[in-house]
C-alpha cells in the first residue's frame, strides 16, 4: 500500500539557516503530494502541494518539488525565521483511494 | 468566515463516560473529516463524509460514532470512553476533491482517565 516517510526530528537551526526535511513515498499511479504546517497550538494548515511530477509547490518561501524518479518530495526554504518554528507533515493522496496518508511528523525548532 | 470551528477545546472523562465532539465550518465545504493526532503517528483518519447525508470509515473508527448533522456540522461521538482514546481530534473539511486541500480546525484535547 502507499506510504510516506518522513526525516524524524526535532531539526534544530539558527536563523537564516537553509531547510531541508526529508520526504519520501511509496505509491502506485499518480499520487498527488502535500506539506502542511501545524504551528503550537492550533490545527493544522495546508503549506503548499503538487500533483504531478516535476511541478513544484511553493508558499511563504517554502518549496518542494515531486520528483517521481527518487519518490521523493522534500520541503525546502532558503532562510528560517524564528516564526518557522512548527511541525511539519508530508502527505500524499492516491488516485485511486484518496484518503490521505501523513507521514510522522518533523518538529523544526529554530533558534535566534 | 471562521473556518472551521470546533467545541469544546479540551475534555477530561473518567472511562466509560460519553461525549460528543462538535464541528462546524462555514466554508460550504462538501467533504467533512475526523482525525485524531498521537505523538509520534502523524494524523489518523477516524471517519469522514464526501457529502452531507454519507459517511464512511476510515482506518481507525473502532469506538466511535459520527452523525452529518447537515452540510455545515459534523460531530463525532464516544459511546464509552476508553483511556486509549486520549489524543487530540480534528476536524477537517475540503471542498476541490475528497481529501484534497483540507482545513483544519483547532483541534480538541482529550483526556479519559
Amino acid at each position: 500500500g502507499n506510504s510516506v516517510t518522513q526525516m524524524e526530528g526535532p531539526v534544530t537551526l539558527s536563523e537564516e539557516a537553509f531547510l531541508t526535511i526529508n520526504c519520501t513515498y511509496t505509491a502506485t499511479g499518480y499520487p498527488s503530494l502535500f506539506w502542511y504546517v501545524q504551528y503550537p497550538g492550533e490545527g493544522l494548515q495546508l503549506l503548499l502541494k503538487a500533483t504531478k511530477a516535476d511541478d513544484k509547490g511553493s508558499n511563504k518561501g517554502f518549496e518542494a518539488t515531486y520528483r517521481k524518479e527518487t519518490t521523493s518530495f522534500h520541503l525546502e526554504k532558503g532562510s528560517v525565521q524564528v516564526s518557522d518554528s512548527a511541525v511539519y507533515f508530508c502527505a500524499l493522496r492516491g488516485d485511486s483511494n484518496y484518503q490521505l496518508i501523513w507521514g510522522a511528523g518533523t518538529k523544526l525548532i529554530i533558534k535566534p | 468566515n471562521a473556518g472551521v470551528t470546533q467545541t469544546p477545546k479540551f475534555q477530561v472523562l473518567k472511562t466509560g463516560q460519553s461525549m460528543t465532539l462538535q464541528c462546524a465550518q462555514d466554508m460550504n465545504h462538501n467533504s467533512m473529516y475526523w482525525y485524531r493526532q498521537d505523538p509520534g503517528m502523524g494524523l489518523r483518519l477516524i471517519y469522514y463524509s464526501a457529502s452531507e447525508g454519507t459517511t464512511d470509515k476510515g482506518e481507525v473508527p473502532n469506538g466511535y460514532n459520527v452523525s452529518r448533522l447537515n452540510k455545515r456540522e459534523f460531530s463525532l461521538r464516544l459511546e464509552s470512553a476508553a483511556p486509549s482514546q486520549t489524543s487530540v481530534y480534528f476536524c477537517a473539511s475540503s471542498e476541490a476533491g475528497l481529501f484534497y486541500e483540507q482545513y483544519f480546525g483547532p483541534g480538541t484535547r482529550l483526556t479519559v482517565t
